[in-house]
């Protein structure tokens, strides 16, 4: 079974400069699917970020870009030019199939906190 | 339109009660998702529907019941609950198959206290 691990419970930046989540994940897959979806407080989860494992280019979406690391199975988040609503929950998860039907796994999330 | 909508936004039930948690989705999605969500913890799946068949359950205990009558409608029934099942609990819902770009979209969530 595939697995996603999340190591920092929680994070801190500064308003306007950059911070990297980390995730690490475990599967046999070779082509496969990761996310990172951001939770904002009392808000609905959203899509931040895709990456597509048999593209060797990392995925960027605006500030929002990844450090993807196939043979270390490691799919860092960096968040350049913080700003006050990037503070969230930021869960990595793994997009796996069972069944016929896909299913996400997900990291345990990081708690982002971005200071004024 | 790329909403889901969840309703109602909070619910607050006894151990005896019956009620039903409802989802919506009119993005023609195919797949649609049942997690609960503890505070501060990932969301745990639940139920996964594709083309209106119950495709996954995720050992999940049978006061809950999940019911998708349309392609559009997701329900969740429960009864009998215990006030450990309190929670958020989130709908989602995606294309069917396997293509990249199946970004699961999730709804505001449901907050379930079970006193």
């Amino acid at each position: 079974a595939q697995t996603v691990t999340q190591s920092q419970p929680e994070m801190s930046v500064q308003e306007a400069e950059t911070v990297t989540l980390s995730c690490t994940y475990d599967t046999s897959e070779s082509d496969y699917y990761l996310f990172w979806y951001k939770q904002p407080p009392s808000r609905q989860m959203i899509l931040v970020i895709r990456q597509e494992a048999y593209k060797q280019q990392n995925a960027t979406e605006n500030r929002f870009s990844v450090n993807f690391q196939k043979a270390a199975k490691s799919f860092s988040l960096k968040i350049s030019d913080s700003q006050l609503g990037d503070a969230a929950m930021y869960f990595c998860a793994y997009r796996a199939f069972q069944g016929g039907s896909e299913k996400l796994v997900f990291g345990k999330g990081t708690k982002l906190t971005v200071n004024p | 339109d790329t909403e889901v909508t969840q309703t109602p936004k909070h619910l607050v039930m006894g151990m005896t009660n019956k009620k039903s948690l409802k989802c919506e989705q009119h993005m023609g999605h195919r797949a649609m998702y049942w997690y609960k969500q503890k505070a501060k913890k990932p969301p745990e799946l639940m139920f996964v529907y594709s083309y209106e068949k119950l495709s996954i359950n995720e050992s999940v205990p049978s006061r809950f019941s999940p019911e998708c009558p349309n392609s559009s409608l997701l329900n969740l029934h429960l009864h009998a609950l215990q006030p450990e099942d309190s929670a958020l609990y989130l709908c989602a819902s995606s294309r069917s198959g396997t293509s990249p770009y199946n970004e699961q979209f999730f709804g505001p969530g449901t907050r379930l206290t079970v006193l």
